[in-house]
This record gives structure tokens, C-alpha cells and sequence, in this order.
């Protein structure tokens, strides 16, 4: 079946650090989205990027289909950028895999 | 608009217990998913559902069945609950492959 890895499986960060997160998958991807789940559990989309660079704020990602891999940006780290990071990887059936995420630590 | 709503919100069964998840959505997306969330294994893709009237299986499927009811409900069926069913369940829905969003999940412990 589809793999999607994510690396590293965990980060810690002091507060004004920069990182940056991969997710590889092994194979052509319709869709790639990264999630933020908080300490509270509650999962939030933070980008839709099937191929490209988009940016928001202090975060960006960039996906690059053709090598089958995507990025996740994050500078300036806050503490509350602590949590869990996921990227999903969708075929155009729809069906929609994550990765095991990476834990993100940001101490003051 | 309430977005994904699922219930409950906490359950506890003992084995061999049947219970249904309900899944809610009024944002009138065609595509619905239940997820299971263990630590350290991430969000494991139970069954989707790409459109009214269409279910697909995931990652893992045993053990449960799904009733996509119409475009707004999508629910998720033990029919013999087990202590390795004790999880976190999550149900999203999108539009297509776009934009997921996610129910605030449901906690089920299996004695």
C-alpha cells in the first residue's frame, strides 16, 4: 500500500528557532495536506498543496510532486506551535493516508 | 454552522458490546472518512465514503462497518466491540480531494 513518512519523528525547538518537516510518499499524489494538532487534540488544516510553495504567516510549505515529497516551514517558533504535525496524501479516488507525524516541542 | 459534529463524545464499552459513531456534517461535502488515532501510530484510515451512496475500505477496516445514510451522515458500527478497539475516533468530510475538516473526535475505551 501507499507509505508516507514523516521526519523527524520528533523536535524539540527553543522558542525563535526555525524548522523544517518533511513528508515523502511513494506514490503520484493528487492532493498533500499538512495538519496541526494541538496539545487539546483538535486537528486544524494548515495547508492544501497538491504541488508549489504557499506561505502563511510564519509557516510555508512546498510540495514537489514530480520527486514525490513535501515540506513544511516553520520559523520564528512559538510555544504554541507545540504539538503534532501531519501530512495527508490523497489519490484521485479520494482516499486520503496520513503520516505518522512529527512532535513538535517548543520551549520557552 | 457547526462543521463536522460526531457523538458521542466519550464512550465505554465492555467487550462484546455493539455501539454506533455518528457522524454529522452541514457544509455539503461530498466525501466523508472515519479515522482511529492510537499513540505513536498517527491517524489510520478506517473507511471513506467519496460520495452519497459509495464506501470504500482504508487502512483498517476489520471490525467495523460504515452507513454513508445520505450526503450529511456518515456512520461507523462495531458490532462486537474489543479491548483493541479502545481509541480515538475522528470523522472529516471535504469537497472532492480539497480542503479536509474534522469532527472534535470521540474517545472509546473497550474493557
Amino acid at each position: 500500500g501507499i507509505q508516507v513518512e514523516q521526519s523527524p519523528p520528533d523536535l524539540i525547538l527553543q522558542e525563535g528557532a526555525n524548522s523544517t518537516l518533511r513528508c515523502n510518499f511513494s506514490d503520484s499524489v493528487n492532493n498533500l495536506q499538512w495538519f496541526h494538532q494541538n496539545p487539546w487534540g483538535q486537528l486544524i488544516n494548515l495547508f492544501y498543496i497538491p504541488s508549489g510553495t504557499k506561505q502563511n504567516g510564519r509557516l510555508s510549505a512546498t510540495t514537489v510532486a514530480t520527486e514525490r515529497y513535501s515540506l513544511l516551514y516553520i520559523s520564528s517558533s512559538q510555544t504554541t506551535d507545540s504539538g503534532v504535525y501531519f501530512c495527508a496524501w490523497t489519490n484521485q479516488g479520494g482516499k486520503l493516508i496520513f503520516g505518522q507525524g512529527t512532535e513538535l516541542s517548543v520551549k520557552p | 454552522n457547526a462543521g463536522v459534529t460526531q457523538t458521542p463524545k466519550f464512550q465505554v464499552l465492555k467487550t462484546g458490546q455493539s455501539m454506533t459513531l455518528q457522524c454529522a456534517q452541514d457544509m455539503n461535502h461530498n466525501s466523508m472518512y472515519w479515522y482511529r488515532q492510537d499513540p505513536g501510530m498517527g491517524l489510520r484510515l478506517i473507511y471513506y465514503s467519496a460520495s452519497e451512496g459509495t464506501t470504500d475500505k482504508g487502512e483498517v477496516p476489520n471490525g467495523y462497518n460504515v452507513s454513508r445514510l445520505n450526503k450529511r451522515e456518515f456512520s461507523l458500527r462495531l458490532e462486537s466491540a474489543a479491548p483493541s478497539q479502545t481509541s480515538v475516533y475522528f470523522c472529516a468530510s471535504r469537497v472532492g480531494v480539497e480542503k479536509l475538516f474534522f469532527g472534535s473526535g470521540t474517545q472509546l475505551s473497550v474493557l
